[in-house]
């Protein structure tokens, strides 16, 4: 039962432009989601956060929308860099809160 | 660097094997966590220890047995295991048990375990 979904295994843009990445999720008692991001042979690393009473938060070049009707939410970076290539994981909390969810990941590849 | 440790990075088993993973932070964390990942899927939560004492057991089989010594350090032990069980072993802290929104999970760099 996956609660947290990324659909989108990878993607790739060009250095400079704008990543979405994208991420939905089922249940509705989540009220707290977040990004993190992934380099290879490293553990997952806190990017940034958005509480279910806000629509958007933004931290520098990283933005992240949430439309709670749509129980959907996606994170922006512009403008890309090549060292933002990384495996960027979704995650949610809520209910109980002690556990935290993750979708499968999104791999974006930022070109040069 | 990661502020979370873990030990070893990489781990071979026989399914008779007995094996320990483990973790250690210094940060003051008061929850720790051990995630499971296998390739190209999420990280699913095994157990989580609240101020040394475990709150959370997602039905893991007995095989697996973690043990939380002291607020620093967190053991998963390993008996037993079948092939399946290869996989990304994660270790996380955070510094209050839930309550996300403050306190984030910071990682470690995990233990890839395989079985044979």
């Amino acid at each position: 039962d996956q609660q947290v979904k990324q659909n989108s295994p990878s993607l790739s843009v060009q250095e400079g432009r704008i990543s979405i990445l994208n991420c939905d999720y089922t249940n509705s008692m989540f009220d707290y989601f977040l990004w993190y991001k992934k380099y290879p042979a490293e553990g997952p690393t806190f990017l940034i956060s958005i509480s279910s009473i806000k629509d958007k938060n933004e931290d520098g070049r990283f933005t992240v929308f949430l439309n709670k009707s749509a129980k959907h939410l996606s994170l922006h970076i512009v403008p890309s860099q090549p060292g933002d290539s990384a495996v960027y994981f979704c995650a949610a909390s809520g209910g109980n809160n002690n556990d935290m969810r993750f979708g499968a990941g999104t791999r974006l590849t930022v070109k040069p | 660097d990661t502020e979370v440790t873990q030990t070893p990075k990489h781990l071979v088993m026989g399914m008779t094997n007995k094996k320990s993973l483990k973790c250690e932070q210094h940060m003051g964390h008061r929850a720790m966590y051990w995630y499971k990942q296998k390739a190209k899927k999420p990280p699913e939560l095994m157990f989580v220890y609240s101020y040394e004492k475990l709150s959370i057991n997602e039905s893991v089989p007995s095989r697996f047995s973690p043990e939380c010594p002291n607020s620093s350090l967190l053991n998963l032990h390993l008996h037993a295991l079948q092939p399946e069980d290869s996989a990304l072993y994660l270790c996380a802290s955070s510094q209050v048990p839930g309550h996300f929104a403050i306190a984030p999970l910071h990682f470690g760099n995990g233990t890839r375990l395989t079985v044979t």
